[in-house]
């Protein structure tokens, strides 16, 4: 069974709009967060988040908002979508507070903006 | 310039050889994380290391704190060993963010 879910798996969005992607994780983890892959740059962080806590934010947009509405959940808003934001969007998830934080990752959600 | 330095770009390999992949990083790397990032885009954890070495089948991957450096060994390469690797370090600075490098794509052929 998938420990991490992401929905969905493929989306296709008009320049101007806004949609949500969606994570969950069912490893018991107390950390989440949000990366991006695109055709130009190598996988990037943008979010983490610990007990449904924002501890970093590297995204320089306020288009791009997370949601924590369960532990287990990190969703991502993306408002006033651009052709720019297409790229496959990770969640990933950790544990805290062990010493061991090594990070799992969600199968992806490919987003292209048309 | 890059954070996390990857090398080879792109390696070519056939069944039963071994090579080593390597990141040089440039932050002062706490943890290194390798994966192996499938045809099918999902990335598969290989390791997760403080400074030292851990072993996995075919796979060895050490990670010296003190030079910067991590490396990912393959040994007896097969097919399915195809991909794109990638190492992630974690540093001080940022929660829990992995910092990536831009990849090593791997193909082996019989």
């Amino acid at each position: 069974d998938p420990k991490i879910i992401q929905k969905p798996k493929y989306l296709v969005a008009v320049t101007g709009s806004e949609k949500i992607l969606i994570c969950e994780q069912y490893l018991g983890h107390n950390a989440m967060y949000w990366y991006r892959q695109s055709a130009k740059k190598p996988l990037e962080f943008m979010f983490s988040y610990s007990y449904q806590k924002l501890m970093d934010n590297q995204t320089a947009s306020s288009r791009f908002q997370p949601q924590s509405s369960k532990k287990n959940h990190l969703d991502l808003q993306i408002t006033a979508l651009k052709p720019d934001d297409s790229a496959t969007y990770f969640c990933a998830s950790s544990q805290t507070g062990t010493g061991v934080y090594e990070q799992y990752f969600g199968p992806g959600t490919r987003l292209t903006v048309l | 310039g890059d954070k996390v330095k990857q090398s080879p770009s792109a390696l070519s390999l056939q069944e039963g050889t071994n090579s080593a992949l390597r990141c040089n990083f440039s932050i002062a790397a706490t943890t290194v994380q390798w994966f192996l990032q499938n045809p099918r885009g999902s990335l598969i954890n290989l390791f997760y290391l403080v400074p030292g070495t851990k072993e996995n089948g075919r796979l060895k991957s050490a990670f010296d704190s003190k030079e910067s450096y991590s490396t990912l060994h393959i040994r007896d390469a097969q097919l399915e060993d195809s991909g794109t690797y990638f190492c992630a370090a974690e540093a001080d600075s940022g929660y829990n963010k992995l910092t990536f490098g831009k990849g090593t794509v791997l193909l082996v052929s019989p």
